[in-house]
Formats: structure tokens, C-alpha cells, sequence
């Protein structure tokens, strides 16, 4: 089945920095990707998705890419902020064909320093 | 629209006692979703609902566990007995077939079985 790996544990960058995420998928490329923001004690947040055949999605200071050669996904916030603080969450489907559910990354705990 | 609804917010119960999580999904969204999360092992899918009808229970981990869907807008995660290795934060979500507008997550219910 699909496993899903994202780069790190934990990413510390300054304010006013840019971001970048990185989910890896061990199998087959998934119809759509997306990602998902949670903060502590919250639900994870959806926040955008790509499909397979989308080099780029953007929304705000949000970018996110997807290369099924590299079986990636990147996830770039622009002049971060604070308020950028939390866990980001890729998923995809688990295999080829299904609909609807989904299986999530452990996740990425950004902090952004003032 | 006031989103995922999860009840109860925390749960504090003995080992062995029957422990009944409660969702109601949005109006309108045809998918649920319960998903359990640990720090080990990130967000796993336990089981999800199409139309009120179960779809996938492969990720339940045993016969302790159950879940149901009476109508569109209420479903129940139940453990009989509990342990404590079932201390966790469980998640509903819903989501509507045909839009990948992303799932909606409830808050969680934060459970520990003592």
C-alpha cells in the first residue's frame, strides 16, 4: 500500500522567510494530493489541493507542487509569519481508485521566529 | 454552518468500561470519516462512511471496536472494553463526493483510558 514520508519532524525558520515542505510517496502517483494545517489541540485544516495532472497550485502566500517523476510534493509559505506556527499535514488516497478516503503524513512542525 | 461536531471534548475512563465517541458530520457532506492520532502513529484511518453505509473497516484494530452510521447526520465510534492503549485523540470528518474541497475535521475527542 501507499506509505507517505514527509521530510522532517520539525522545521525552525526566520520571519519573513519562505518555507518549503516535502512530501514523498513510495508508490503509485495518486489522483490529488493536499494538505492540511493543525494546530495544537485542533483539527488538522484543510488548506489546498493539487491534482496529478496540476504542475503548481497557489493560494496567497501558499504554494504547493507536485512532480509524479519524483513521486514529491512541496509545500512553500512565502514571507512566513508567526502565525505560520503549527504541523502541516500532506494525504493522499491510499490506492489507485478509491474515493474519499484518505491517509495523512506524520506531519511537519514548522516554527517561525519573530 | 457550525462544521464537524464532536462529542465528548475529553473522556477520562477505567480500563475495561464501554467508551461511545458521537459525530455529526456537516449537512449535506455524504462521506464520514473517523480517524484515530498518536504521536507514534501520526492520523490513521480507522473506518469511513458513503451514504451511511460502511465502506472500509480495515483499519479498525479489533473487535473492540464499532462504528456506526444510523442517519446522515449522526454516527458513533464505540470501544467495549477499553484499554489504555487505546488512549488517543479520535477525529471525525466529513467531506462531499464530487468536490475536493478537503475534508472537514471535528475537534477531536481526546480520550484516556486509565
Amino acid at each position: 500500500s501507499q506509505k507517505i514520508e514527509q521530510n522532517s519532524e520539525a522545521l525552525n525558520i526566520q520571519e519573513g522567510k519562505t518555507a518549503t515542505l516535502t512530501c514523498n510517496y513510495t508508490n503509485y502517483s495518486p489522483a490529488y494530493l493536499q494538505w492540511y494545517r493543525q494546530d495544537p489541540g485542533r483539527g488538522p485544516v484543510f488548506l489546498l489541493l493539487i491534482r496529478e495532472n496540476e504542475k503548481e497550485k497557489r493560494k496567497e502566500r501558499l504554494k504547493v507542487t507536485f512532480d509524479t517523476t519524483l513521486k514529491q510534493s512541496l509545500f512553500h509559505i512565502t514571507a512566513s509569519q508567526p502565525a505560520d506556527s503549527a504541523t502541516y499535514l500532506c494525504a493522499l488516497n491510499p490506492y489507485p481508485g478509491s474515493q474519499g478516503n484518505l491517509i495523512f503524513g506524520k506531519g511537519t512542525k514548522l516554527s517561525v521566529k519573530p | 454552518d457550525a462544521g464537524v461536531i464532536q462529542s465528548p471534548r475529553h473522556e477520562v475512563t477505567e480500563m475495561g468500561q464501554e467508551v461511545t465517541l458521537r459525530c455529526k458530520p456537516i449537512s449535506g457532506h455524504d462521506y464520514l470519516f473517523w480517524y484515530r492520532q498518536t504521536m507514534m502513529r501520526g492520523l490513521e484511518l480507522l473506518i469511513y462512511f458513503n451514504n451511511n453505509v460502511p465502506i472500509d473497516d480495515s483499519g479498525m484494530p479489533e473487535d473492540r471496536f464499532s462504528a456506526k452510521m444510523p442517519n446522515a447526520s449522526f454516527s458513533t465510534l464505540k470501544i467495549q472494553p477499553s484499554e489504555p492503549r487505546d488512549s488517543a485523540v479520535y477525529f471525525c470528518a466529513s467531506t462531499s463526493q464530487g468536490q475536493f474541497d478537503g475534508y472537514t475535521f471535528g475537534s477531536g475527542t481526546r480520550l484516556t483510558v486509565v
